[in-house]
């Protein structure tokens, strides 16, 4: 099944402790993105990445980082989480350049105390 | 997930009614337009799509609205369902190669049985 998958789902952390969230697509996607999405604000874009060892800020970049050494991984990056990353993200792929269809994976909610 | 129904603006229609849900659009060039239905505790998921040269687009009960001239973009719904119950967005492409997507903050459309 072509789909988009994240871990953890729910994640409940403290100030400062570092943390990943995994990102994979099974469609052989160029394109991926991570978002956070909180009320009121709709869906805000962190990084993305066109490709392979290719990535770039998005409009909310701040306190985290990202990666992309192998195609079908994306994760994303918490050095020092704060409480205001306390929120819901999802990760989305799309085949490539032009191909604005994104797929996106089912959230992680994190909770930073 | 739950949240994101919050502060949202709420459309309510009665089962096997139509619905029509609004969205402004913020600039000109974009040439790209999804709508994407988000249910509880899901990502977004792809709805339909139009491109800035059509006016029209129908799928299987729902049909896109592009109007240009007003910065417009409609999504029908026709004879709504229980299941239709989610919040549901629409995006642009400022075009580019970036595949990067602008999402409105949404509409929770609430049907009622």
């Amino acid at each position: 099944e072509a789909q988009v998958t994240q871990n953890p789902r729910y994640l409940i952390t403290v100030t400062g402790k570092k943390l990943t969230v995994t990102c994979s697509q099974n469609m052989n996607h160029e394109y991926m993105s991570w978002y956070r999405q909180d009320p009121g604000l709709g869906l805000r874009q962190i990084y993305y990445s066109m490709n392979v060892e290719v990535t770039d800020k998005g409009d909310v970049p701040e306190g985290y980082k990202v990666s992309r050494k192998e195609k079908r991984n994306f994760p994303l990056i918490l050095e020092s989480p704060s409480p205001n990353q306390t929120s819901l993200y999802f990760c989305a792929s799309s085949f490539g350049a032009h191909s604005y269809e994104q797929y996106f994976g089912p959230g992680t909610r994190l909770t930073v105390t | 997930g739950e949240s994101v129904g919050l502060h949202l603006p709420t459309l309510s229609v009665q089962e096997g009614d139509n619905s029509i849900i609004n969205c402004a659009y913020s600039n000109s060039a974009s040439d790209y337009f999804i709508w994407y239905k988000q249910e509880s505790g899901k990502g977004p998921q792809f709805i339909i799509d139009i491109r800035s040269n059509m006016d029209k687009r129908q799928g299987q009960r729902v049909t896109v609205l592009l109007n240009k001239t007003v910065k417009h973009l409609s999504l029908q719904i026709a004879a709504t369902q229980p299941g239709d119950s989610a919040v549901y967005f629409c995006a642009e492409n400022y075009g580019g190669a970036t595949n990067k997507l602008i999402f409105g903050t949404g509409t929770l459309l609430a049907v009622q049985p």
